[in-house]
């Protein structure tokens, strides 16, 4: 089974500086993809960026960006110009590429609670 | 476009009691999944259903049943609730066909057992 982990409850940093969460994963597949969702006090959870296994390049989604380090199973978020509306709970989840073994389930982290102060 | 829609937004049961939660995809998507979030931790996976039915299940009990209606709806049910069950319960849509087979989830419905 997969398990994902992220190790920092809590993080904070100011508006308009850059901070990273942290994720890893443990995994015996080869193939998957990896997701970054934040789940505001709305509670509506929204992809933040994927990145797939295969793919050795990082993902980048403006000011969001992750660096997949595929052999030590680490997967961090890059918030570069962090804005007050970055402020939410972040999660890290993993969904393997074996669609009929596994479906499309999501394995999620614990979630990191980002504070932004101005 | 309306996106993920979930009912009701909050629910008050007592333990013993049974409840139904509903969902309505994402217009085009053809598969269901339905996730609980405790307070304070990640969303785990209950189950999914594609064509009526379920297709993946993650370690829950048989106390939680669900069911996928032809026009793509789904519903979850839970039998002789547990304090336990508190949670926000999540629904996510998704298109079996889409390469990527992105999930969009619903607002969730916030479930507390007296």
């Amino acid at each position: 089974a997969q398990t994902v982990t992220q190790s920092q409850p809590e993080m904070s940093v100011q508006e308009a500086e850059t901070v990273t969460l942290s994720c890893t994963y443990d995994t015996s597949e080869s193939d998957y993809y990896l997701f970054w969702y934040k789940q505001p006090p709305s509670r509506q959870m929204i992809l933040v960026i994927r990145q797939e296994a295969y793919k050795q390049q990082n993902a980048t989604e403006n000011r969001f960006s992750v660096n997949f380090q595929k052999a030590a199973k680490s997967f961090s978020l890059k918030i570069s110009d962090s804005q007050l509306g970055d402020a939410a709970m972040y999660f890290c989840a993993y969904r393997s590429a074996l669609l009929k073994t596994s479906g499309s389930r999501l394995t999620f982290g614990e979630g990191t609670q980002l504070t932004v102060n101005p | 476009d309306a996106g993920v829609t979930q009912s009701p937004t909050h629910l008050i049961k007592t333990r013993g009691q049974q409840v139904t939660l509903r969902c309505s995809p994402k217009s085009g998507h053809d598969t269901v999944s339905w996730y609980q979030q405790a307070l304070g931790q990640g969303p785990q996976f209950i189950f999914q259903y594609y064509e009526e039915e379920e297709r993946q299940r993650g370690n829950f009990p048989d106390r939680f049943s669900g069911h996928q209606f032809p026009n793509y709806s789904s519903e979850l049910n839970v039998n002789a609730l547990l304090l336990g069950d508190s949670a926000l319960y999540l629904c996510a849509s998704s298109l079996l066909e889409d390469y990527y087979n992105e999930q969009f989830f619903g607002p969730g419905t916030r479930l507390t057992v007296l």
